[in-house]
């Protein structure tokens, strides 16, 4: 079973569009964090949200955390070619080594 | 910012052979390391945690004598895909936790290595 459901899996658009990306779980989180991968390189880290109903914004990003802390979306407007990547969200589950497990990701191509 | 450095960023080798990669933290102490492997247009996932000092954890379904895991000092962590074959190839990425009291300190991931078994 996977802990965390991403949705679309895969998404092309064309420069100047909106999206919207979501992740979505059952279980309910303490923090949820978003990564954004380009082909070659490791995930950087964009945001971590901690608060059920919180809203940051990334310059032409959106991140809000749901209010029962169970899921979150990633909003971009006016989507750029330099947004293509894969969108990942992720969180920490239990134990002592505190390990952090990935959705399965969105690949987002935007097109010029 | 903490830096991840991961070597070498590609291998190409033969069926039969046995490759380390190397994940280090440059400007701070890690306790604890991660290993992830992932493949194309895929998520990555979680093969092992690596704690300075001690044997690695290993997640379900993960060989720990085709991948071993060294941690021998707080700024090192090795990967060993031992008698690699073409089914081992993927892209291993590391990460390396600050060391600290509380479990919950951020990951840095290293820029992966490309791993491929000809």
């Amino acid at each position: 079973t996977q802990l965390l459901e991403q949705s679309p899996q895969f998404l092309s658009i064309q420069e100047g569009e909106n999206l919207t990306v979501y992740c979505n779980s059952s279980s309910v989180f303490s923090s949820l964090q978003w990564y954004r991968q380009e082909p070659g390189e490791g995930p950087v880290l964009l945001v971590t949200v901690v608060t059920g109903g919180e809203v940051k914004k990334l310059k032409r990003l959106t991140f809000q955390f749901g209010d029962a802390r169970k899921d979150s979306s990633l909003h971009i407007t006016a989507a750029q070619p330099g947004d293509t990547g894969l969108y990942l969200c992720a969180v920490y589950s239990g134990g002592s080594n505190y390990k952090l497990t990935f959705g399965k990701g969105t690949l987002l191509t935007v097109n010029p | 910012g903490a830096v991840v450095s991961q070597h070498p960023s590609w291998v190409i080798c033969k069926s039969g052979t046995s490759v380390k990669i190397e994940c280090r933290s440059l400007d701070f102490q890690a306790t604890t390391m991660f290993w992830y492997r992932q493949f194309p247009k895929q998520s990555l996932m979680l093969m092992a945690t690596s704690n300075e000092g001690s044997k690695a954890t290993y997640e379900q379904g993960v060989e720990k004598d085709k991948f071993l895991i060294n941690h021998a000092s707080l700024t090192l962590s090795t990967l060993t895909v031992t008698s690699a074959h073409p089914e081992d190839s993927s892209f291993y990425i590391c990460s390396a936790r600050l060391s600290g009291r509380y479990s919950n300190q951020p990951q840095h991931f290293g820029d992966g290595t490309r791993l491929s078994i000809l």
